[in-house]
Order: C-alpha cells, then sequence, then structure tokens
C-alpha cells in the first residue's frame, strides 16, 4: 500500500506571491499521481494528473507539478496565486496494478490579501 | 453530460443506527469507488464496486457494504453506526484511460453525523 505525505498542513501566502505544496509518496513502483482541491463544504475536484509523458503537467488555472522518481515526488507550484485558490488541496497516488487511490492528509491553502 | 451525484447531502443518525447512502455515476463511467472523509484528514478508500462486483476493499469492518446497480448506480450501507463514523462519505466514477491510469470525478459528498 502507498503512503502520501504533505509535508505542510497548512500555508499562508500573501496575493500574487508564488507557492509551492509539497507531496512525497512512499513506493518507487509505477504510479498515477493526482492533484485534487476542495473547497468548503464540496467534494473534490480534480486539479491536474500525471499518467505518463512530460512530468510537468499543468492545469488551466496556472498550477502546475512535476514528477520526480527518484525523490518520489510531486509537487504542486503557482508562480502568483489569487484569493479564490484558498482551498484544501489533496496529492493522491494509485499504483498501476490498482485502482485504489491514497490520499495524503491535505494542505490547506489560506491567500492573504 | 451529468457528473456525479450524491444523496442525501446531509444526514444525522443515531449509535446503533443503520443508514443508506446513494450516489449515481457520471454517463459512460462503470467503476464506482466509495470514500470516507473524517474532519480534517484526507478521503480513505473504503471499497469499489466494477460492473456491480466489489473490486477492491480498504481496511474498514464488514459492517460497510456495498452495491452497485445495472445502470452503474451505488449504495453505502454501515450497519451498527459508531460516532466514529461522522464524516464526508465520497462517491468516485471512474474511467480507464488510454494511458492506463484511472481517472476518479468526485461527488459533493454526504455528511453523516452520528450522535
Amino acid at each position: 500500500a502507498q503512503s502520501v505525505t504533505q509535508l505542510d498542513s497548512q500555508v499562508p501566502v500573501f496575493e500574487e506571491a508564488p507557492v509551492e505544496l509539497r507531496c512525497n509518496y512512499s513506493s518507487s513502483v509505477s504510479v498515477y499521481l493526482f492533484w485534487y482541491v476542495q473547497y468548503p463544504n464540496q467534494g473534490l475536484q480534480l486539479l491536474l494528473k500525471y499518467l505518463s509523458g512530460s512530468t510537468l503537467v499543468e492545469s488551466i488555472n496556472g498550477f502546475e507539478a512535476e514528477f520526480n522518481k527518484s525523490q518520489t515526488s510531486f509537487h504542486l507550484r503557482k508562480p502568483s496565486v489569487h484569493i479564490s485558490d484558498t482551498a484544501e488541496y489533496f496529492c493522491a497516488v494509485s499504483e498501476n496494478t490498482g485502482n485504489q487511490f491514497y490520499f495524503g492528509t491535505g494542505t490547506s491553502l489560506t491567500v492573504i490579501p | 453530460e451529468t457528473g456525479v451525484t450524491q444523496s442525501p447531502t446531509h444526514l444525522i443518525k443515531t449509535r446503533g443506527q443503520q443508514v443508506t447512502l446513494r450516489c449515481s455515476s457520471q454517463s459512460g463511467h462503470n467503476t464506482v469507488s466509495w470514500y470516507q472523509q473524517a474532519l480534517g484528514q484526507g478521503p480513505q478508500f473504503i471499497f469499489q464496486y466494477y460492473r456491480e462486483e466489489e473490486n477492491g476493499r480498504g481496511n474498514f469492518p464488514p459492517r460497510f457494504s456495498g452495491l452497485q446497480f445495472p445502470n452503474y448506480s451505488s449504495e453505502l450501507n454501515v450497519n451498527a453506526l459508531e460516532l466514529d463514523d461522522s464524516a464526508l462519505y465520497l462517491c468516485a466514477s471512474s474511467y480507464l484511460t488510454s494511458l492506463g491510469g484511472y481517472e476518479q470525478f468526485f461527488g459533493p459528498g454526504t455528511r453523516l453525523t452520528v450522535l
């Protein structure tokens, strides 16, 4: 079974500043990687995913994440955050042998005006 | 194309009672997974159904059970409710991508409170 670690439970950042949310997973077997965003009292929305190919993946709203196999990491970054980015962010991993998703404990991003 | 829907949105039960939560999967998706998200935690995998058969289970006791119907909608049943069952229950429907991984789409969740 996978273990997913999100090292920062809370990240406050000023508007228009850059941000990085860290995610590490436990296994070096072939995996698929995801970032989900959750707004208060809502379900999870897929932000971006890595299935294969380029290790740098991007979302439509300016987030990007880079798959680093040697460091078993999939950190999420944005060069300039907006107030609307305030939410809970979850990193998730699934192995290519199955379709169970393993989630981290989440990082609460708060953008300060 | 409709997304994943869940009902009810909120539910309050007492210890020892039984509850049934419902999920309608996204059109074209034949796989449904259920997750429990306790307050301040990430979602924990309960089980998955593929074409009406259980296709994987997490570390949850047998009093958590499920069904999937021919139209791929699904139910989660929890018997003998305990206080620790209070959580947001998320349903996700998924499909196998051309690249080999599954992509999951989540519903808004059902908030269960056990008193």
